[in-house]
Parts: C-alpha cells; structure tokens; sequence
C-alpha cells in the first residue's frame, strides 16, 4: 500500500513570495490533515479536512494560508505571501475515518521542508 | 500554552538496557493519548496509543503507562535497539471533540548506543 505522498520534497523561497504544497493521500482516506512543524517543535495542525469538506481550521493562518481539498482526495496548502516565521516543515497526514472515531491511526507523509529568506 | 510537555530533549542509553521516555499534559479534557516516532526526513509514524481508561497498553517491546492523576504518561522500550534511535513525540486528544485532533508535544530525541 502507497502511503501519503506530497511534493515537493524542499522549497527556498523569498519573504514575501508565494508557495504551494501538494499531498495525495493514503487511497480511501477520508480525513486529511495539514500540519506545520517548526524545528524543535512538535507538529502543529492547521487544517483538517473530511471528504472535501474543512472539519477545523481554527489555527490556520487564514489571512497567508489557504488549503483546499477538492474532489475529496489530493490536496494543496498554499502560503501568500511568505514570511520568515513560515520557516517549517509542513506534514501532510490521512486515515481511513468516515465517522467520528477519535482513536483512528494517523499516517504522515515525509513533508515538505521550506526556508523563506 | 504548551498543553503536551516533554520535558527531556534527548536520552542516551545503551542497547538492551531500558529507555523511558516521559510526558506530562495539562488539559484535563485529554483523553486519548498516543506515541509516535520520527527518523529523519521521514513523517511521523505511529508507536503505540492508550486511552484513558486504561493505565496500561503494552505492544511487543513498547508499553505506555498513563498517571491521570498526574497527568503524565511515559513510553518504556525494553529492550532498546540501535534502531530505535529517533524523535518521539508525545500526543494526545481531547474528548468533547467529534474528531480526533492531536496536539503534540516537542520531542525526545532517543539515541541507543550499541
């Protein structure tokens, strides 16, 4: 089984600059999570999505970061424009949940490490 | 407000001794707690989980203890392997969430030595 898969792999770019991220997750899950994980933190969630639809964004950034999820299946998390403080790994994670269940497994994908000078 | 703590940044031990790796929480409402490791350049993998009403979940070398009363869990490796050298996060949930919705705490970064 493929597991979560996102792209790029690394990213350098400018303050003030925009960037994207792109995740495909694991084939038939419905729940899909973006986190930011600043270097010597632990991994933040921005935004869970459920099928195409946003579950709870109450932590992302919305006036420079928007993610979207269409089709309920591959999405992008994009940052506009770019501060220094932005500086992160960002984790795209899945799992199978169609419900409710809190006690389902989250599987992480390798992120996306971004600099912004 | 760091609601997962971990107070230790790093531990060394040799292979086949004990590692502990601890966490403590704030947040009452927790109840749902999880471990998870990362080796580097990889995302973040599943360990080992314990809910609330229960103190105890044991999976092969790996077992979690959970202290509500003092709000702190702790992950036991027994016995370490050099392969287990990696960042261990401490997680855990709330209950009066529909979904699961983890907050994590900073890391212990483990080092078994041969």
């Amino acid at each position: 089984e493929a597991g979560v898969a996102q792209s790029p792999r690394y990213k350098i770019i400018e303050k003030r600059q925009s960037v994207a991220f792109w995740c495909n997750p694991i084939s038939g899950h419905a729940t899909l999570y973006w986190y930011q994980q600043i270097l010597g933190q632990g991994p933040k969630l921005l935004i869970q999505f459920q099928n195409n639809g946003v579950v709870d964004d109450s932590q992302l950034p919305k006036d420079r970061f928007s993610a979207e999820r269409l089709k309920g299946v591959d999405s992008t998390l994009k940052i506009q424009p770019a501060k220094l403080e932005d500086s992160a790994v960002y984790l795209c994670a899945s799992s199978l949940v169609r419900g409710t269940s809190r006690q389902e497994t989250q599987y992480f994908g390798p992120g996306t490490r971004l600099l912004v000078l | 407000d760091q609601q997962v703590k971990q107070n230790s940044p790093s531990l060394s031990v040799q292979e086949g001794r004990i590692s502990i790796l601890n966490c403590d929480y704030t947040n009452s409402m927790f109840d749902y707690f999880l471990w998870y490791k990362k080796y580097p350049a990889e995302g973040p993998t599943f360990l080992i989980s314990i809910s609330s009403i229960k103190d105890k979940n044991e999976d092969g070398r790996f077992t979690v203890f959970l202290n509500k009363s003092a709000k702190h869990l702790s992950l036991h490796i027994v016995p370490s392997q050099p392969g287990d050298s990696a960042v261990y996060f401490c997680a855990a949930s709330e209950g009066n969430t529909g979904f699961q919705k983890l907050v994590f705490g900073t890391g212990t970064r483990l080092l078994v030595s041969p």
